[in-house]
């Protein structure tokens, strides 16, 4: 069985702070781990994606995460937040050759000026 | 290279109503997913089909739904009788082989008064 939890539906950064979204995991197979990212109005567009490999991975517009199996976590980070950045982001959890995709409840990314 | 491309983006309907969602994936994908989202239940997979064959309809949610891909580059969902309960946003994704990445329409917003 699968589960995705994402800490902090709702999490506010200053422009230029750095953000950081939680993503744990629980997975009885070698995970496949995913960030979206839905902007209002529109589809989840994928930000990265982790299967095998390197446990650091970078993603479209500056985010990255890393997997830290110990830790059973993949968090999400941005050096420095951009206004554009405001949107709701999704962790989600696969299992490798599967293609059922468990989605976390989102975070809400706030950017204050 | 075009994304998936849902039609209609929205759709006000009565309820009683027969409701039909279109679907075009990316071409060469081979799996395609529909998924609903509201605020209470956040997304959850509804169908899956592989080379356009039902694979998991689990996730639909009793026979007044049913969904169909009689060829590679079309699939359509379809509610009849529609319910204010269907009142959602409805994503179709499409994923190439293997499936490990799925990528997302803009979706359809659909209300049923």
């Amino acid at each position: 069985a699968q589960s995705v939890t994402q800490l902090g539906s709702h999490v506010s950064v200053s422009e230029g702070a750095l953000v950081l979204l939680r993503c744990n995991y629980s997975s009885s197979v070698p995970p496949y781990l995913f960030w979206y990212v839905q902007y209002p109005n529109q589809g989840l567009q994928l930000l990265l994606k982790y299967t095998t490999g390197a446990t650091l991975v970078k993603g479209i517009n500056g985010f990255e995460a890393e997997f830290k199996k110990s830790e059973t976590s993949f968090h999400l980070t941005k050096p420095s937040a951009h206004m554009s950045d405001a949107a709701e982001y999704f962790c989600a959890v696969s299992g490798s050759g599967t293609y059922k995709y468990i989605f976390g409840t989102g975070t809400r990314l706030k950017v204050l000026a | 290279d075009a994304g998936v491309i849902q039609s209609p983006r929205h759709e006000v309907t009565e309820m009683g109503q027969e409701v039909t969602l279109r679907c075009k994936p990316i071409s060469g994908h081979n799996s395609l997913f529909w998924y609903r989202q509201t605020m209470m239940r956040g997304l959850e997979l509804l169908i899956y089909f592989n080379n356009n064959v039902p694979i998991d309809d689990s996730g639909m949610p009793e026979d007044r739904f049913s969904a169909k891909m009689p060829n590679a580059s079309f699939s359509t969902l379809k509610i009849q009788p529609s319910e204010p309960r269907d009142s959602a946003v409805y994503f179709c994704a499409s994923s190439p082989p293997p499936t490990d990445t799925q990528y997302f329409g803009p979706g359809t917003r659909l209300t049923v008064l």
